[in-house]
């Protein structure tokens, strides 16, 4: 199966910081590239998503950028709140219906 | 608007028993996702129903796995006989149609002893 590798596994930001993950994708057929939050005990849930034609979409403090050339996208939180601590997975997929997910990064966002 | 449910929560039984999951997708969704999760594999997906027709099923793991789908509303995920290394927490998730954002339940947690 086609990979997508995520880092860092875990982060801790001070509130207030900016938290980034990255990501990179191996699947040239990918056409979507969501994000999704998971907190214990719940599902992962959509957070922001983009495709390829665009370099970069923001929604509130949350941004992805994409570099379709290198096959990477990022995610980035802007001013990091403690309720923003959970697990992160990016993902890609072709038609977004077959999503290739990473491992997560979990992340602490401390007061 | 409810979201996807899944039953039961949690789920503990003994190797080489049977084992039922149960999904109710939301109202309207016509795409339907079965995903196990683990630390060492992450999420994997198992499963994928479009108008309660499995589409693609090769991330099925063995034999021992099996899922329908009877309508619209309903989808089950069993394992017989189960054993350790099935131990997860498998997720149902349901989209619109299937280029559409996937929502996921909240998961039920299964062990195998």
């Amino acid at each position: 199966q086609q990979q997508v590798k995520q880092s860092p596994q875990s982060l801790i930001v001070q509130k207030g910081g900016i938290s980034i993950i990255n990501c990179a994708y191996e699947n040239t057929a990918f056409d979507y590239f969501p994000w999704y939050q998971q907190f214990p005990g719940k599902g992962p849930a959509l957070l922001i998503a983009i495709r390829p034609d665009v370099s970069e979409k923001k929604e509130g403090r949350f941004t992805i950028s994409f570099n379709k050339s290198a096959k990477q996208f990022s995610l980035h939180i802007m001013d990091s709140q403690p309720g923003d601590s959970a697990t992160y997975f990016c993902a890609g997929g072709a038609g977004s219906y077959q999503l290739t997910f990473g491992k997560g990064t979990k992340l602490s966002v401390i007061p | 608007d409810a979201g996807v449910i899944q039953s039961p929560r949690h789920e503990v039984t003994e190797m080489g028993q049977e084992v039922t999951l149960r999904c109710k997708p939301i109202s309207g969704h016509n795409s339907l996702f079965w995903y196990r999760q683990t630390m060492m594999r992450g999420l994997e997906l198992l499963i994928y129903f479009n108008n309660n027709v499995p589409i693609d099923d090769s991330g099925m793991p063995e034999d021992r796995f099996s899922a329908k789908m009877p309508n619209a509303s309903f989808s089950t995920l069993k394992i017989q006989p189960s054993e350790p290394r099935d131990s997860a927490v498998y997720f149902c998730a349901s989209s619109l149609y299937r280029n559409q954002p996937q929502h996921f339940g909240d998961g039920t947690r299964l062990s195998i002893l």
